[in-house]
């Protein structure tokens, strides 16, 4: 079956530093890969979309790589900051359109 | 409205009750999904409707759920005889394509549905 999972322990890091999430994903051939922020109360808002034929993604502080060799993709935040405390969800297509989401990491930064 | 529209925002109600949950997409997007988000859980895909084509109602979990979408905008979500196991966050998302595409999907804010 398809699956998609993310890290289920909270990732705590000291403001400044880069904070790296994981996205592993088993029996899916995606042609492309989204990142989603979940703010408490709130419902996720899309961050970034890497496809198939990229390593890597940039904007601005936010950096996603996709390697489909080893079904993994890694979501890094740079200089972070408390404001980027959340939910960071990891998304692939199911079947052309609705989305199959892994359950989330939650990210803490702290001052 | 700008964004993607859920009413109401929290919904408190009884074992065996109906409830409705409307969700008011983007203006000029042709996809709507709902999904359902229990705690501590991924979301859960529930019904997919594109432009004027039957809607994919795979993820509907029992025939207690129902959904439409009017007019090719609004959504209704309809929850017939309410179960506890029913109490989640359910989440309405749209987007502008449907199959294929970059189909970056667009949320509200959710409903959180308690059942006591």
């Amino acid at each position: 079956s398809q699956k998609i999972e993310q890290n289920s322990e909270a990732l705590n890091i000291q403001e400044g530093k880069t904070a790296t999430l994981t996205c592993n994903y088993t029996n899916y051939s995606p042609a492309y890969l989204q990142w989603y922020r979940q703010d408490p109360g709130r419902g996720p808002v899309f961050l970034l979309l890497i496809r198939e034929n990229e390593k890597e993604k940039r904007k601005e502080r936010l950096k996603v790589t996709f390697d489909t060799t080893l079904k993994q993709s890694l979501f890094h935040i740079t200089a972070s900051q408390p404001a980027d405390s959340a939910t960071y969800l990891c998304a692939l297509l199911a079947s052309g359109y609705a989305l199959n989401f892994g359950k989330g990491t939650s990210l803490l930064v702290t001052p | 409205g700008a964004g993607v529209s859920q009413s109401p925002s929290n919904k408190v109600t009884e074992k065996g009750k109906d409830v409705e949950l409307r969700c008011d997409p983007i203006s000029g997007h042709t996809a709507l999904y709902w999904y359902r988000q229990s705690l501590g859980q991924g979301l859960e895909f529930l019904i997919y409707f594109q432009g004027n084509s039957a809607p994919d109602k795979s993820g509907l979990p029992s025939d207690r759920f129902s959904a439409e979408r009017t007019g090719g905008s609004v959504s209704t979500l309809t929850i017939q005889r309410t179960q506890q196991e029913d109490s989640a966050v359910y989440l309405c998302a749209s987007s502008l394509a449907g199959t294929g595409g970059q189909n970056i999907q667009y949320f509200g804010a959710g409903t959180r549905l308690s059942v006591l």
